[in-house]
């Protein structure tokens, strides 16, 4: 069975510093780890995904994130916010099975304050 | 990049009709797509796993008889709620696996409000 655990509901940051969002995740296989963005009334677009290759993960919009096993996390960054950042975000797991399926977290609201 | 798309964006039905919502993979072959159901400020629920040509494998709680889904091609899902009921009233999310690309890449529709009156 895998879980992610995302800490915390909210994240508020002032535009133009660093993001930092938190995910831990629990898996018996090698995993496979993803973040994904909603904007409000949308659906989920992918940000980055980490499948076994480079350890850290560089996404879309200036987001990037590092897998480190020995911690079971997977944190999405960016160095500096823009108010286009606000928005939930969703950490997620798989295991690297062709069928299988995505396990998200609880997911986390970004703020960026002006 | 891939998309996928669902209609529609939002429906409003009366209490104790049917309705049809569709999710199709514009640019990708799609064997397998899922449907979520999202409460609000709450993440995803997954409802049912679709496999195209076989049925689909409902979540433990998700009345198969309630919502009926349907995948009869690579590239179109339906998710049909049955009597529809004002708790049914909710956002559903559907997505799509890439069949002809690697690391499990998934990517999600637009999503679909639903409103039962």
């Amino acid at each position: 069975a895998q879980s992610v655990t995302q800490l915390g509901s909210h994240v508020s940051v002032s535009e133009g510093a660093l993001v930092l969002l938190r995910c831990n995740y629990s898996s018996s296989v090698p995993p496979y780890l993803f973040w994904y963005v909603q904007y409000p009334n949308q659906g989920l677009q992918l940000l980055l995904k980490y499948t076994s290759a480079a350890t850290l993960v560089k996404g879309i919009n200036g987001f990037e994130a590092e897998f480190k096993k020995s911690e079971t996390s997977f944190h999405l960054t960016k160095p500096s916010a823009h108010m286009s950042d606000a928005a939930e975000y969703f950490c997620a797991v798989s295991d690297p099975g062709a069928n299988s399926k995505l396990t998200f977290g609880k997911g986390i609201t970004l703020s960026v304050r002006p | 990049g891939a998309v996928v798309s669902q209609h529609p964006s939002r429906v409003i039905c009366k209490s104790g009709t049917s309705v049809k919502i569709e999710c199709r993979s514009l640019d990708f072959q799609a064997t397998t797509m899922f449907w979520y159901r999202q409460f609000p400020k709450q993440s995803l629920m997954l409802m049912a796993t679709s496999n195209e040509g076989s049925k689909a494998t409902y979540e433990q709680g998700v009345e198969k008889d309630k919502f009926l889904i349907n995948h009869a091609s690579l590239t179109l899902s339906t998710l049909t709620v049955t009597s529809a009921h004002p708790e049914d009233s909710s956002f559903y999310i559907c997505s799509a696996r890439d069949r002809g690309h690697s690391g499990n890449t998934i990517y999600f529709g637009e999503g679909s409000w639903l409103t039962v009156v």
